[in-house]
Order: C-alpha cells, then sequence, then structure tokens
C-alpha cells in the first residue's frame, strides 16, 4: 500500500535560516507529488507540485522541492524563512492515470519560526 | 485562483443529532469534490470521494450511512454527520477539482465539529 512519511513532526528554525522539510514515499510506481501548507483557520494551500521533467520544482512563497527518484524522498526547502512561514506543512502523493486526483497525506511537520 | 468555501466554519451538536456541512467551489465547477477528516495534531484522512450527480466513493472503514455524502450540483457538496457521537468530534476539511485543474484540489478552510 502506498504511504508518504515526513520523518518531522516538529521542526524549529531562527528567522532568516534556511528551512528543509523532508518527505518519503512509498509506492508502486512514481506518483504524483505535492507540498501542501496549512496555516490555522486558512485551507490548505497548495505550494508546489511534480508531475514530470526537471527534478527540481519552484513554488510559490520561495519555496523548492527535489525530487530523487532513488532515494523516494521529495524534500522540501526554502533559503530563508519568514516568520510567516510558521504552519504546518504537508507531503502529499497521487497516483498516475484516471486516480490521480486521490490524495494520500503524510503525517505533516509543523514549523515553529524563532524570532 | 480557485476558491473553496465551507459552512460553517464551527459547529457544536447534541449526541444523537445530525449536522450538516456544506461545501461550495466559488469561482469554477467542481466535477469531484473530496471530504477529509482531521484528528488534532494529525494529517488528514480522506472519507470519500464524490462526483457530480453520482454516489459517493467511500474510504474503507469509513461508515457511508453515517456520513452522508451529496454533492447534487457542480459547486456544492454536502456532508451529514448523522446521529453524532462525540467521537465524531473533528476537523473536516473538503477540496474540489475539475478536469480543467488536473490533479490539483483546491480546499475549504475547514468545519470544526464539537459533539457534546
Amino acid at each position: 500500500a502506498q504511504s508518504v512519511t515526513q520523518p518531522d513532526i516538529h521542526i524549529t528554525v531562527s528567522e532568516g535560516a534556511s528551512l528543509e522539510l523532508r518527505c518519503n514515499y512509498s509506492y508502486g510506481a512514481t506518483p504524483y507529488l505535492f507540498w501542501y501548507v496549512q496555516s490555522p483557520g486558512q485551507g490548505l494551500q497548495l505550494l508546489l507540485k511534480y508531475f514530470s521533467g526537471d527534478t527540481l520544482v519552484q513554488g510559490i512563497k520561495g519555496f523548492e522541492a527535489e525530487f530523487k527518484r532513488s532515494q523516494s524522498s521529495f524534500n522540501l526547502r526554502k533559503p530563508s524563512v519568514h516568520w510567516s512561514d510558521a504552519a504546518e506543512y504537508f507531503c502529499a502523493v497521487a497516483p498516475r492515470g484516471a486516480a490521480g486526483n486521490k490524495l494520500t497525506f503524510g503525517g505533516g511537520t509543523r514549523v515553529l519560526v524563532k524570532p | 485562483g480557485a476558491v473553496v468555501s465551507q459552512h460553517p466554519s464551527r459547529v457544536i451538536c447534541k449526541s444523537g443529532t445530525s449536522v450538516k456541512i456544506e461545501c461550495r467551489s466559488l469561482d469554477f465547477q467542481a466535477t469531484t469534490m473530496f471530504w477529509y477528516r482531521q484528528f488534532p495534531k494529525k494529517s488528514l484522512m480522506l472519507m470519500a470521494t464524490s462526483n457530480e450527480g453520482s454516489k459517493a466513493t467511500y474510504e474503507q472503514g469509513v461508515e457511508k450511512d453515517k456520513f452522508l455524502i451529496n454533492h447534487a450540483s457542480l459547486t456544492l457538496s454536502t456532508l451529514t454527520v448523522t446521529s453524532a457521537h462525540p467521537e465524531d468530534s473533528s476537523f473536516y476539511i473538503c477540496s474540489a477539482t475539475s478536469g480543467t485543474l488536473r490533479y490539483e484540489q483546491y480546499f475549504g478552510p475547514g468545519t470544526r465539529l464539537t459533539v457534546t
């Protein structure tokens, strides 16, 4: 069965420092890959997605993610964190093909930003 | 971008009563809507997938008689929690997509349900 693992439940980072959130997946074939951010009182917002092509994907809010097939990973990075980046981050996968819409989420990583 | 709303944002109901949660796509027609449940400090668990005009497809372990889903129009899906119990208290989130938004789901802000 497919699964998504985010090994870090919490990460605390200082404002201005770099951030990397880990995501590993277990799937029969390379799925579609997504990162979402959830802020209190707001819906999940898509940061970026990978379908095919260039394995380094640029997203919104200065985030990027790199797909590594050999490691079954899709880690999210940001070079310099802002206080507004404090939120919950979810990695998600969806199967390719007709059922591509069905998302499986990782457990989430809560990011705390220190001043 | 595509906007999805949910109503109400919070609801408190008594055990044994039913409560309806609405999910609306405001600026696009959603051929498919999804309902998720999120426990505190936990991830989102897909409950069901609903396609406009057809019966919802429930995930394993989700009671379809308890969580009634209706997707009667291209902009509205409803989730009714019937005979609610305290263990049904949770955060319910919907998302919507369509053929023109391939593989990208737009999420509502969620509904906090508390059953007393």
